[in-house]
Order: structure tokens, then sequence, then C-alpha cells
């Protein structure tokens, strides 16, 4: 079944060490999404990808980077977690701008 | 004037009953409308969507009601079963633009047996 994978489904990552998420797709859907879900929050928009063009929304912080090396792939990097960084951490993907988009299951960030 | 109001907070109901969720958006630049259901540790999941050119429209249990003098739309769930308890989220996004979902708070509805 075509799908959005994420990797790892929990991370732990200690104050200030360096972690990146995985997301892949089998969609073969041309823009990415990266949301950030804190507890009882709606999603958050960080960041997209359409195709190789990034997008970055204007109140996400430059701790959070991100990477697309193909199509099918795409990277959260958070440079320097803080307390504040722990929340699930959604892909989604959308076969055009504006068109729907379809989320990963997570993954569910914890920083000790 | 990007918001989408969402509500209620929470909502309970029997089970056979109908849930009702309400959303109310203030750009009328928006044109796609999404209803996402989200159950604990998962990722939202499309419910149901509409465009304005629309007044309603239903998949099976589920409706949405479009309102675009009004800038309102609702979810109604018929039938509500135990399984459908879980997070609703509104969205509203510019097609034009971005596609950037602009979430509702969401509402977390328990359906009691």
């Amino acid at each position: 079944d075509a799908m959005v994978i994420q990797n790892p489904r929990y991370q732990v990552t200690q104050f200030g060490k360096p972690v990146t998420l995985s997301c892949s797709q089998t969609l073969n859907h041309n823009v990415m999404y990266w949301y950030q879900q804190k507890s009882s929050q709606a999603p958050k928009l960080l960041f997209h990808y359409y195709d190789k063009d990034f997008n970055n929304e204007a109140d996400t912080p430059d701790n959070f980077q991100s990477r697309r090396p193909n199509t099918s792939f795409c990277f959260l990097d958070i440079r320097s977690p803080g307390l504040g960084d722990a929340a699930m951490y959604l892909c989604a993907t959308g076969q055009a701008r504006g068109s729907t988009q379809y989320f990963g299951p997570g993954t569910r960030l914890t920083v000790l | 004037q990007q918001q989408v109001k969402q509500s209620p907070q929470s909502l309970i109901v029997q089970k056979g009953g109908i849930s009702i969720i309400n959303c109310a958006y203030e750009n009328t630049a928006f044109d796609y409308f999404p209803w996402y259901q989200q159950f604990p540790g998962k990722g939202p999941a499309l419910l149901i969507a509409i465009r304005p050119d629309v007044s309603e429209k239903k998949e099976g249990r589920f409706t949405i009601s479009f309102n675009k003098s009004a800038k309102q739309f609702s979810l109604h769930i018929m039938d509500s079963q135990p399984g459908d308890s879980a997070t609703y989220f509104c969205a509203a996004s510019m097609t034009s633009n971005t596609g950037k979902l602009i979430f509702g708070q969401g509402t977390t509805l328990q359906v009691k047996p």
C-alpha cells in the first residue's frame, strides 16, 4: 500500500544533542511537509518542500532544518534540542500545493 | 485573519447519537476545508473534505455542512460509535497558495457505549 512512513516512531535524545527524524513516501507526491504537534494542540507547520524548493515558515526556529535528497525521502534535523522541542513530529505529503495532505504516523520525540 | 476557530473543545455523546463540531474562518480566500481524525499516538487521517462550491458533502456517517456567507462549516457524525472517539481537527487552506493547512484547535470526542 502507498503510504507515508516515519522512522523512528519514538526517539529519545539528550538536551543539546542533535537528532534526525526520517520520513519516506511511496505516493510519489511532489510536496512534503513537516509539522510539530504538542500535547492537546493542533499540528503546527514548520516547513515544506515542493520538489526541491524549500519553504520555511516565518516562525520556525533556526534550530530546525530539513533536507530532501530525493522525491521519496525528507529529513528533519534538530540541531540542539531543548526541552521545549519535545513533541510529536508529523510528516505529510501532497500531490501538489493545495491538494489533500496525507500524514504519517509521527515520531514522538522526548528530550531529557 | 488566518485563524480557524473550532468548537466545542470537548464533546461527550451517547452511542447512536449525533456529534456536531463547528468551525468558523475569516479569510474568504480559503477554498479547501478538510476534516482530520486523530487517535492518540497516531497521525491525523483525512476524514472528509469540502470546497466552497457545494453546501454539503456526505460520506457514510460523516457529513460536512458548509455556509459560505456565514464563513462556517461543521462536521456531523451520525449514529456515533465508541470507535469514533478521537480528536477531530477542522482545517482550511488556499489551494492557489502554498496549500498550508490552518488547523482549528481540535475537538476531543468521547462516545459512551
